[in-house]
């Protein structure tokens, strides 16, 4: 119950197109979902996060898809880089008073954004 | 501002040995989270802090795994005695508060010959 399933595991888009990565949780408890970027030899870094109390959150061309009733939330990133070339993670966590202290993360989904 | 800061970066030693990881998180932050990454599971909770208190440690794999912050500041990581098992990617991360983002180091690669 406490899993967040992401997929895919890798994409490739092309410089310009949607990149679309999906996760689900069983978690009812949960209330905050984050997505982090990671580049090779470098920490997770903060991407764009959301509360079940909106179903969209969009920062630039990085956009968060929340279906509380699905459990299922989405990052789209439109006008796909090679810049955004990485692995995105998405996380929750909850249930321990808006606490981030038990973040779940998924297991990862390696972009490559051909030029 | 400095980031999370970790060191080694790299560590390479046989197994057996005794390892620290060492973590300074951002100045002023409460909370400190160590997590460990690898390719078959991914990045996972160990333990974590709150005011230099241990409030979760669940995620410690095991005895030979143990983690200190005996200052606001400054913070480890030991493994002893390390096994080939625990080669992976250690990170350490800080937050403002429960109910802030999560800021992580760039990790230490350990890996146990």
């Amino acid at each position: 119950q406490q899993q967040v399933k992401q997929s895919p595991q890798s994409l490739i888009v092309q410089k310009g197109g949607i990149s679309i990565i999906n996760c689900a949780y069983e978690n009812t408890a949960f209330d905050y979902f984050p997505w982090y970027q990671q580049f090779p030899g470098k920490g997770p870094a903060l991407l764009i996060a959301i509360r079940p109390d909106v179903s969209e959150k969009k920062e630039g061309r990085f956009t968060i898809s929340f279906n509380k009733s699905a459990k299922q939330f989405s990052l789209h990133i439109m006008d796909s880089q090679p810049g955004d070339s990485a692995t995105y993670f998405c996380a929750a966590t909850g249930g321990y008073g808006g606490s981030q202290g038990n973040l779940i993360f998924g297991k990862g989904t390696k972009l490559s954004v051909k030029p | 501002d400095a980031g999370v800061i970790q060191s080694p970066r790299h560590e390479v030693t046989e197994m057996g040995q005794e390892v620290t990881l060492r973590c300074k998180p951002i100045s002023g932050h409460d909370y400190l989270f160590w997590y460990r990454q690898t390719m078959m599971r991914g990045l996972e909770l160990l333990i974590y802090f709150n005011n230099n208190v241990p409030i979760d440690d669940s995620g410690m794999p095991e005895d030979r795994f143990s983690a200190k912050m005996p200052n606001a500041s400054f913070s480890t990581l030991k493994i002893q005695p390390s096994e080939p098992r625990d080669s992976a990617v250690y990170f350490c991360a800080s937050s403002l508060d429960g109910n802030q983002p999560q800021h992580f180091g760039d990790g230490t690669r350990l890996s146990i010959l």
